[in-house]
């Protein structure tokens, strides 16, 4: 079974902090997505990554960036957070395999309180 | 722009009970289309994978469709269960180079024992 895990669950932070959020899987996937999830707005993209070191802005990159230095690790960084970055941030993989587009699997999401 | 529908928001059924949950998207150019589901406070779990070239997928007591061509999916859930409540998003590939996902805002559906 495909795995994919997210450094915490709940995580508390002060408006300001730098925070990072880390997602590993563990199937050799290529690609790798981190998404926010609020009430009334649904999932929206905010990076993606198709190989190591390399990264793609999604719908809402503002106030965020990535890493990638390791093919199953994915890292999100918010390098001052606010408070309207409060949100379940849901990190998210999947196999490249040319034509073929395959199913994405999602960690079980971290719960972010920026006060 | 692509955008995917789910109606309705909600649903409560009782045990027992043949359902079907609903999707429909805007552009039928595309990929994929994925349906989740999701627990409160949870990340999402893969239910069914339908490919643009399928019509239909099955695990268990899920049948998901796709009708492309209408912009339309269902996700057919027989003989429900309390277990079975939750919330279900379905989301369409619509770039093959980005592999980003759209999502509906989902159903959340209650199946009362």
């Amino acid at each position: 079974d495909v795995k994919v895990t997210q450094s915490s669950r709940y995580l508390v932070k002060r408006t300001g902090e730098k925070v990072f959020l880390e997602c590993v899987q563990d199937m050799d996937h290529e690609n790798m997505f981190w998404y926010r999830q609020d009430p009334g707005l649904g999932l929206r993209l905010i990076y993606f990554s198709y190989d190591v070191k390399m990264k793609e802005k999604g719908d809402i990159p503002e106030g965020y960036s990535v890493s990638r230095e390791k093919k199953e690790r994915f890292s999100l960084i918010l390098e001052s957070a606010s408070t309207n970055q409060t949100s379940m941030y849901l990190c998210a993989s999947s196999l490249d395999s040319g034509r073929v587009y395959n199913e994405q699997f999602f960690g079980p999401g971290t719960r972010l309180t920026v006060l | 722009k692509q955008e995917v529908t789910q109606i309705p928001a909600a649903l409560s059924v009782p045990e027992g009970e043949n359902l079907v949950l609903n999707c429909s998207f805007t552009d039928s150019a595309i990929y994929n289309l994925q349906w989740f589901r999701q627990d409160p406070g949870k990340g999402l779990t893969s239910l069914l994978l339908i490919q643009s070239s399928q019509r239909e997928q099955t695990s268990g007591r899920l049948n998901a469709s796709l009708d492309k061509s209408s912009g339309r999916s269902t996700l057919y859930i027989a003989a429900s269960q309390p277990g079975d409540s939750a919330t279900y998003l379905c989301a369409v590939l619509a770039s093959s180079n980005t592999g980003k996902l759209i999502f509906g805002q989902g159903t959340t559906l209650q199946v009362k024992p």
